[in-house]
């Protein structure tokens, strides 16, 4: 039962432009979405979080949206920069204590 | 500062074997996770300890896991009689307080391998 999903193992976008990562989840009790990055050999790190009682957060080139209602979330970068290349990853809290639930993951190549 | 270190960073074992991952969290942080990442997988939680509360242990995939939280501190995952599924990269992470809203900084990782 996955109830968190990244449905797009892969994104390939030319540097300067709009990279849009998406993620769906099931479960309402869900309150608050991360997004991580990872690079090959290192353990993710923080990218950027919203709460479930907003609908977008935004840190420099990074943007998160949440749609609660249609149990979306999508990480949009803009604009795109080879260095942003690297799986991210979505994830999950809320009701369970800190523990997180993730996607399976969409590998981003920026190409030059 | 100093973030979470793993270690071993990778281990190789044979089939049937015990082995224990270890994970030193980020000074001050009282909540402390491990996930596991399988080949082509997302993260998946194993266990996640709280202070001196007892730890959440409901991702743990089999008896044949457990883990153990020394002095607040230090934990140590243990894998008993490793099968080949076992081989994935087994990752610790750790927390301020435990709330949902904080950040998780994440270790490397070890990587486990099973022949």
């Amino acid at each position: 039962d996955q109830q968190v999903k990244q449905n797009s193992p892969s994104l390939s976008v030319q540097e300067g432009r709009i990279s849009i990562l998406n993620c769906d989840y099931t479960n309402s009790m869900f309150d608050y979405f991360l997004w991580y990055k990872k690079y090959p050999a290192e353990g993710p790190t923080f990218l950027i979080s919203i709460s479930s009682i907003k609908d977008k957060n935004e840190d420099g080139r990074f943007t998160v949206f949440l749609n609660k209602s249609a149990k979306h979330l999508s990480l949009h970068i803009v604009p795109s920069q080879p260095g942003d290349s690297a799986v991210y990853f979505c994830a999950a809290s809320g009701g369970q204590g800190g523990k997180l639930i993730f996607g399976q993951g969409t590998e981003l190549s920026v190409k030059p | 500062g100093a973030g979470v270190s793993q270690s071993p960073s990778n281990k190789v074992t044979e089939k049937g074997k015990d082995v224990e991952l270890r994970c030193d969290p980020i000074s001050g942080h009282t909540a402390l996770y491990w996930y596991r990442q399988s080949l082509g997988q997302g993260l998946e939680f194993l266990i996640y300890f709280q202070g001196n509360s007892a730890p959440d242990k409901s991702g743990l995939p089999s008896d044949r896991f457990s883990a153990e939280r020394t002095g607040g501190s230090v934990s140590t995952l243990t894998i008993q009689r490793t099968q080949q599924e076992d081989s994935a990269v087994y990752l610790c992470a750790s927390s301020l307080s435990g709330f949902d809203w904080e950040t998780q900084y994440f270790g490397p990782g070890t990587r486990l391998l099973v022949l």
